[in-house]
């Protein structure tokens, strides 16, 4: 299984809901990612997970949670989110190599999530 | 200077032509170099990684890196109109994790 899959494809969401998206990888790679991407942009990383442990957050406002439960799954839950903040939500992982991750990163498909 | 600048786009070529898509990159240090291809409303997909100077090839895609001109380079040959897509460059300095992207050169292959 070479494939990293995530769920749901769309979420539409209002300001005051909490919603979570979920992120599964079975290429046993121990470093997971989460990104955001806004139409015409590239991604943008929000958050670096090495063996579960948070290793990178790029100053992500607090209304995004990361959580990493086990090595193959990877959540992030969403609160009072605002509509800026609509885009593509990209999870990718990587392999771990002695010095750190390995930069050779394989995405999902992505959650589009709207806010409303 | 952005840390990865991508030719600036759209670029237009007919089926079966080459397509070349160039990156530079600001600092010396990157240690990868990376080729994400996008189709629209999809996700990145990795098409090529390259690490060492000179070429590489894989299938109809070739990528080239020059260190000393910090400048890299893919190569599609007997473009087809399936490779019509946003090219994403990206480059690494370590192996924290993170990678640097350029804003993407939109291909489109007209038959």
């Amino acid at each position: 299984d070479t494939e990293v899959t995530q769920t749901p494809k769309h979420l539409v969401m209002g300001m005051t809901n909490k919603k979570s998206l979920k992120c599964e990888q079975h290429m046993g790679h121990r470093a997971m990612y989460w990104y955001k991407q806004k139409a015409k942009k590239p991604p943008e990383l929000m958050f670096v997970y090495s063996y579960e442990k948070l290793s990178i957050n790029e100053s992500v406002p607090s209304r995004f949670s990361p959580e990493c439960p086990n090595s193959s799954l990877l959540n992030l839950h969403l609160h009072a989110l605002q509509p800026e903040d609509s885009a593509l939500y990209l999870c990718a992982s990587s392999q771990v190599k002695a010095g750190g991750p390995s930069n050779e990163q394989f995405f999902g498909p992505g959650t589009r999530l709207t806010v409303l | 200077q952005k840390e990865v600048e991508q030719n600036s786009g759209p670029l237009s070529v007919p089926e079966g032509a080459i397509a070349s898509l160039n990156c530079t990159y600001s600092d010396r240090v990157s240690q990868s170099f990376f080729w994400y291809r996008q189709y629209s409303g999809k996700s990145p997909e990795l098409i090529m990684s390259i690490y060492s100077n000179g070429d590489k090839e894989d299938g109809r895609f070739t990528a080239q890196l020059n260190k000393a001109s910090q400048y890299v380079s893919l190569l599609i040959r007997d473009s087809q109109p399936s490779d019509s897509a946003t090219y994403l460059c990206a480059v690494s300095r370590s192996t924290l994790g993170r990678l640097y992207f350029g804003r993407g050169t939109q291909l489109t292959v007209w038959p």
